[in-house]
């Protein structure tokens, strides 16, 4: 399967809560994990990657938890702010014969962090 | 750096017409690739290229055709528009050394009526 599986679609956090959005997939040739930002009217932004080897990586704010028995990985918002106000798109790296490399997205999650 | 610039930022297209999206890089990065960005959907690749004139099909190529004759130009053609391709356009581009990052351009808002 070439598919990432994401959700919830749409999450309202208030400011100072954890945001939590999921990932799953099924493919175990995938080797390279990356959340995408996205705000509106603008192009899609790396905001952090992890690779299959680490469990967990923090930069700041964001945190990526990655579960390889599972296939799942998610990305936490720790304090969120309404600046973090966003579509954050998860996305995998195939590493299997005709996939070139090329990046799977997940449909996407919506972000409203109220004040 | 300018990074990867996309024109026209918007354009209304009536069926059956042609037209091209243009897509640049500076950051002299061999990959670069379209992909197509619908509600809910998130971000389908139409093509993708791994260097000057070596072009593959994505996800959903069907109705455009792309080339890529300098490293730096990744023009996507539109033939025969259909209500079906509006849409927004999102090109971007890599590093093929290293990194697996893609630097996405702001997008073309394309409206097929």
């Amino acid at each position: 399967q070439q598919q990432v599986k994401q959700s919830p679609q749409s999450l309202i956090v208030q400011k100072g809560g954890i945001s939590i959005i999921n990932c799953a997939y099924e493919n175990t040739a995938f080797d390279y994990f990356p959340w995408y930002q996205q705000f509106p009217g603008k192009g899609p932004a790396l905001l952090i990657a992890i690779r299959p080897d680490v469990s967990e990586k923090k930069e700041g704010r964001f945190t990526i938890s990655f579960n390889k028995s599972a296939k799942q990985f998610s990305l936490h918002i720790m304090d969120s702010q309404p600046g973090d106000s966003a579509t954050y798109f998860c996305a995998a790296r195939g590493n299997y014969g005709g996939s070139q490399g090329n990046l799977i997205f997940g449909k996407g999650t919506k972000l409203s962090v109220k004040p | 750096n300018a990074g990867v610039t996309q024109t026209p930022k918007f354009r209304i297209l009536k069926i059956g017409q042609s037209m091209t999206l243009q897509c640049a890089q500076d950051m002299n990065h061999n990959y670069m690739y379209w992909y197509r960005q619908d509600p809910g959907m998130g971000l389908k690749l139409i093509y993708y290229s791994v260097g000057a004139g070596i072009t593959d099909k994505g996800e959903v190529p069907n109705g455009y055709n792309v080339s890529r004759s300098t490293t730096e130009d990744f023009p996507l053609r539109l033939e025969l528009a259909a209500p079906s391709q509006t849409s927004v356009y999102f090109c971007a581009s890599r590093d093929g050394t290293g990194g697996y990052e893609q630097f996405f351009g702001p997008g073309t808002r394309l409206t097929v009526l």
